[in-house]
């Protein structure tokens, strides 16, 4: 069974700050997608990042980094300089590739607060 | 490009009722996924369509759940005789599969109450 643990229920750190949110995921599957999604208060799931399992490069987008690890089956999310705008929750997901349903399996997520 | 719609963003209804919600997923997407959020929790799947066929159902969607695609278009998720257990956030996203890449993309959500 596919399984995504965000450890960290909520952070809060001034603006600015460099910020680290963790996420460890457990799977069967050799070949898999792991993404990040951004819930603001208004509800709607952001898109933030997809990552393929074959793929270990890291990605910076921005303010924006992640750290894919197989090896601890980790794909951490780093956001550097945040901005009060970053507050939101944040959720990890992890989906099965192949033809059929790709169901993302989430993280509890992460509430991340950003202050003034 | 527009994105998902949902509609209504609130529902308050009383036990025992009948409600039903719609997704206008973006257009020319062929997968749409529903998913089910509570508080405090990510959002868990219950059932999804590849056009207008359904394909999967979770087993937390209960028979009193059904959902429709009619066309391939939008999508109606129905809950009859509804439960205070029912009261969530109810997400549906929408997919183009491309090289066996699916990225969905989520509506607002419709959050349901139920006294």
């Amino acid at each position: 069974a596919q399984k995504v643990t965000q450890a960290q229920t909520e952070i809060s750190v001034v603006e600015k700050e460099d910020v680290t949110l963790d996420c460890v995921y457990e799977t069967r599957d050799t070949t898999y997608y792991l993404f990040w999604y951004k819930q603001p208060p208004s509800g709607e799931l952001v898109f933030l990042i997809r990552r393929n399992s074959f793929d270990e490069q890291n990605e910076i987008s921005g303010r924006y980094s992640w750290n894919f690890q197989k090896s601890t089956s980790s794909f951490n999310f780093t956001i550097t300089a945040s901005q009060v705008v970053d507050s939101a929750v944040y959720f990890c997901a992890l989906s099965e590739a192949g033809q059929g349903a790709q169901k993302l399996v989430f993280g509890q997520g992460t509430r991340l607060t950003i202050n003034p | 490009d527009t994105g998902v719609s949902q509609d209504p963003r609130h529902k308050i209804t009383k036990r025992g009722q009948n409600v039903t919600f719609r997704c206008d997923p973006i257009s020319e997407h062929n997968r749409l996924y529903w998913y089910r959020q509570t508080l405090g929790q990510g959002p868990e799947f219950l059932t999804y369509f590849q056009n207008e066929a359904q394909l999967e159902k979770s087993r937390l969607l209960s028979d009193r759940f059904s959902a429709e695609r009619p066309k391939g278009s939008f999508s109606t998720l129905e809950i009859q005789r509804t439960e205070q257990g029912d009261s969530a956030m109810y997400l549906c996203a929408s997919s183009l599969v491309s090289g066996g890449r699916d990225t969905q993309y989520f509506g607002p959500g419709t959050r349901l109450t139920v006294l």
